[in-house]
């Protein structure tokens, strides 16, 4: 089945300690994407890749870092989380071949900062 | 610089009428638009798109959405709303040039009462 997946689903933590998401797509497609959702802003885009070794900043990428060293993968790092990205998390990837495709959607990730 | 609007947080409709949701979007050039639905503790599903062509697209479930160059929008619709339809709406654009990244509107949710 083709998919994102996303780990893990819920994470609650504590300010300061390093955290990773990770991000796994199965359709080999070139551009991933991380989202945060928070209430009345919809999702904002924090990094995207448009393929291995290639990332860039989105709108909101303070406090967070990503890499992209396969193709399948593409982690979120915080490295000292603090409680202001208390949020719900999307990774999405999209086949860039033809062009005009639509993104395919993690089921989310709910992280709280305590 | 792209945005997108959605003028309602809030949708009510009786089930069996017909629905709209609102998007208007402010991009440079010819946009590519998208609606995605958000159903609880999900990711987003992808609806339909618009990219070139005929202003009526139809998507899944029974959605379309009419483009409207003039009146920079791209409204969601549905003849005769189910209760199943209940869920969060989002309208996104994307610019034809450029990282060709998603930006996405607020959200509407939409609830179909029986």
């Amino acid at each position: 089945e083709a998919q994102v997946t996303q780990n893990p689903r819920y994470l609650i933590t504590v300010t300061g300690k390093k955290l990773t998401v990770t991000c796994s797509q199965n359709m080999n497609h070139e551009y991933m994407s991380w989202y945060r959702q928070d209430p009345g802003l919809g999702l904002r885009q924090i990094y995207y890749s448009m393929n291995v070794e290639v990332t860039d900043k989105g709108d909101v990428p303070e406090g967070y870092k990503v890499s992209r060293k396969e193709k399948r993968n593409f982690p979120l790092i915080l490295e000292s989380p603090s409680p202001n990205q208390t949020s719900l998390y999307f990774c999405a990837s999209r086949s860039e071949a033809g062009g005009h495709n639509e993104q395919f959607f993690g089921p989310g990730t709910r992280l709280t900062v305590l | 610089a792209q945005s997108v609007a959605q003028p309602e947080d809030q949708v009510n409709v009786a089930e069996g009428n017909p629905l709209t949701v609102k998007c208007t979007y402010s991009v440079s050039g010819n946009p590519y638009l998208f609606w995605y639905v958000q159903y609880p503790n999900r990711g987003l599903q992808f609806l339909l798109k618009y990219i070139t062509g005929d202003n009526l697209v139809k998507g899944s479930y029974g959605f379309e959405a009419e483009f409207n160059k003039s009146q920079t929008s791209f409204h969601l619709k549905k003849p005769s709303a189910l209760v199943s339809d209940s869920a969060l709406y989002f309208c996104a654009v994307r610019a034809p040039t450029g990282a060709n990244n998603l930006f996405f509107g607020t959200g509407t949710r939409l609830t179909v009462i029986p």
